[in-house]
């Protein structure tokens, strides 16, 4: 079975500071993984994946996400942030070729003025 | 091209009364899933589709019942709403080209249950 631990429920940041969201997964087998983004009131939106070769995944509106198989982790990043990035984040897995995918429960990104 | 749609946006139901939730996508995807999310939760899985006129429990899928007769449609069923049914409800709907699932969403819909 696969599982997905965001560990930060709520990540409060200034304008214009860098930051970091948190993702570990665990599966026996190999996994594809994702970021979604989710703003007020709206569905989700793909924001990168990791599907193979480069350990660094960029995305949209200027989010990075590295792959770190040895420690299971798929950290998402930015290195400025905007008002316009406070959303909830879920990180996702999907073992490879199956219809399964594992959703984290989220970090709320709060960035401050 | 529309991406996946859900009728209806909100809506507001008594505790016993029935409903049901549309997801359209065009797409032709073969996967569709039906998901719930509550604050701290994440999202749950209650229902998917692998293919037209097949269904399959998710998560939580107790309280609901699905089906796709098209390929393009998945409705989820309220036969009886309970307020532990209070929640928002995402469909998603993805294919396997390419080897990988990669999920779209659709808007949401906001269900209230009295």
């Amino acid at each position: 079975a696969q599982s997905v631990t965001q560990l930060d429920s709520q990540v409060p940041v200034f304008e214009e500071a860098p930051v970091e969201l948190r993702c570990n997964y665990s599966s026996s087998v190999s996994v594809y993984l994702f970021w979604y983004v989710q703003y007020p009131n709206q569905g989700l939106q793909l924001l990168l994946k990791y599907l193979s070769g480069s350990t660094l995944v960029k995305g949209i509106n200027g989010f990075e996400a590295e792959f770190n198989k040895s420690q299971t982790s798929f950290h998402l990043r930015k290195p400025s942030v905007h008002i316009s990035d406070t959303a909830e984040y879920f990180c996702a897995v999907s073992p490879a070729g199956t219809y399964k995918y594992i959703f984290g429960t989220g970090t709320r990104l709060k960035v401050l003025a | 091209n529309a991406g996946v749609t859900q009728t209806p946006k909100f809506r507001v139901l008594k505790t016993g009364q029935s409903m049901t939730l549309l997801c359209a996508q065009d797409m032709n995807h073969e996967y569709m899933y039906w998901y719930r999310q509550d604050p701290g939760m994440g999202l749950r899985l209650i229902h998917y589709s692998v293919g037209e006129g097949t269904t399959a429990k998710g998560e939580v899928p107790d309280g609901y019942n699905v089906s796709r007769l098209k390929k393009q449609n998945f409705l989820l069923g309220l036969e009886s709403a309970a307020p532990s049914q209070t929640s928002v409800y995402f469909c998603a709907s993805s294919s396997l080209s390419g080897g990988y699932n990669e999920q779209f969403f659709g808007p949401g819909t906001r269900l209230t249950v009295l």
